[in-house]
């Protein structure tokens, strides 16, 4: 069975300064790790993913993840935080390849805020 | 790029209806749905897999008779809350898995349904 821990519920930082959200995984294969980003209101978008390819893993609107086996860790950055970034990230896990055959499962999120 | 629909985006009913949940791949044929449940600053938990021409597999503590999953074509997947109550009440969110994207293998969500129980 696979478990994703996120370590914070809420991140703030100011508008233009680094962004680092930590997750953390259990799982009993070789996972297929994600981020998604929910907005207030919006559905749930796929920022990145890592399925065993390269460890370093770039996403969209300037994300970037890296895959860490020896520490179980999948912590998602950007190097300058925008306003629009302020949404609810989820930290996400499944045990097939690509995600896609079984049910995902999530962290329970981080909220970021962003100060102006 | 896949899309994934649901309709409707907002419901509210009286506690003992019954109401049902469309799920739609608008682009792509998915033999795979499914069922994610959202409380209010909560995750998202996996409440069942449904499988096109097949009955649904439920996640353990997740009352099958109450939410009744059918999926019977490639790009639909209902799901109805039967008898509501106001402890239904939370964010039904889906999610499709494209059969022919075997590279990428990915799951492409809904927009989700806000469903309010009075």
């Amino acid at each position: 069975a696979q478990s994703v821990t996120q370590l914070d519920s809420h991140v703030s930082v100011s508008e233009g300064t680094p962004v680092l959200l930590r997750c953390n995984y259990s799982s009993s294969y070789s996972p297929s790790l994600f981020w998604y980003v929910q907005h207030p209101n919006k559905g749930l978008q796929l920022l990145l993913k890592y399925t065993s390819a390269a460890t370093l893993v770039k996403g969209i609107n300037g994300f970037e993840a890296e895959f860490k086996k020896s520490e179980t860790s999948f912590h998602l950055t950007k190097p300058s935080a925008h306003m629009s970034d302020a949404a609810e990230y989820f930290c996400v896990v499944s045990d097939s390849p690509g995600g896609g055959a079984d049910g995902l499962t999530f962290g329970k999120g981080t909220h970021l805020i962003i100060q102006p | 790029g896949a899309v994934v629909s649901q309709h409707p985006s907002r419901v509210i009913c009286k506690s003992g209806t019954s109401v049902k949940i469309e799920c739609r791949s608008l682009d792509f044929q998915a033999t795979t749905m499914f069922w994610y449940r959202q409380f209010p600053k909560k995750s998202l938990m996996l409440m069942a897999t449904s499988n096109e021409g097949s009955k649904a597999t439920y996640e353990q503590g997740v009352e099958k008779d109450k939410f009744l999953i059918n999926h019977a074509s490639l790009t639909l997947s209902t799901l109805t809350v039967t008898s509501a109550h106001p402890e239904d009440s939370s964010f039904y969110i889906c999610s499709a898995r494209d059969v022919l994207a075997v590279l990428t293998d990915t799951q492409y969500f809904g927009p989700g349904t806000r469903l309010t129980v009075l």
